[in-house]
């Protein structure tokens, strides 16, 4: 079946690196997906990376999938207050007719001072 | 840059009340979706529409649900008589033909059911 899983929470001091982690059961998939959620807000789609490639770099993020391993990472460099939100893991199978995107729980990432 | 909008933002209701949920998605778009939040919890799929009809639906959305696309803009949620636990945030989302193109979300209503 789908499932996408990812740590609840995470904790880092501002300026270093965060790196959030995602696993995914359905290899299938064709796009992984990252989005932020503000407090009260949407969804905002940070970054996406389709399933045939390893790296994905976009100024401060850094995506990178595993497809062996079926793990999915997303890595902020220099973390700033500014960065602090829920950030979700997601996957789907754009290909097919049924293309939902199946969501992971969400890693809320706290910015230590 | 267009954007999927969303009204109301905000929704209070009584339980065993109709709600209705606005969408308006990007207008070249030709695929559409719902999904909610509740509180705390995973975004969850709830229905994709494509051509006027029912692409697929989850087991969330059962017969108290229905979606329509009365006009050639709007594409609207409808919870027939709600329950407590329909209270969440829902978010309405679309996309190109073009599957290799991802959905854009709208901002979400935030339905209290009382």
């Amino acid at each position: 079946g789908e499932d996408v899983e990812q740590s609840l929470f995470l904790s880092v001091r501002e300026g270093d690196s965060s790196v959030i982690n995602c696993t995914y059961t359905d290899s299938s998939s064709t796009y992984l997906y990252w989005y932020k959620q503000e407090p009260g807000a949407g969804l905002q789609l940070l970054t996406y990376i389709f399933s045939n490639m390893d790296m994905k770099q976009d100024q401060r993020l850094t995506v990178l999938l595993n497809k062996k391993d079926k793990h999915l990472s997303l890595r902020i460099a220099d973390t700033q207050t500014g960065d602090s939100a829920i950030y979700f893991c997601a996957e789907s199978f754009t290909m097919n007719r049924d293309d939902k995107i199946i969501f992971g729980k969400g890693t809320r990432l706290h910015i230590l001072p | 840059e267009p954007e999927v909008t969303q009204t109301p933002s905000h929704q209070v209701t009584q339980m065993g009340q109709e709600v209705i949920l606005r969408c308006v998605p990007i207008s070249n778009h030709l695929y559409f979706y719902w999904y909610r939040q509740i509180l705390g919890q995973k975004v969850e799929f709830l229905v994709s529409f494509y051509n006027n009809e029912i692409s697929e639906k989850s087991e969330i959305f059962d017969d108290q649900f229905s979606v329509e696309r009365p006009d050639g803009s709007n594409f609207t949620l409808k919870i027939r008589s709600t329950k407590l636990e329909d209270s969440a945030m829902y978010f309405c989302a679309s996309r190109v033909r073009d599957p290799a193109e991802t959905q854009y979300f709208g901002p979400g209503t935030r339905l209290l059911v009382l």
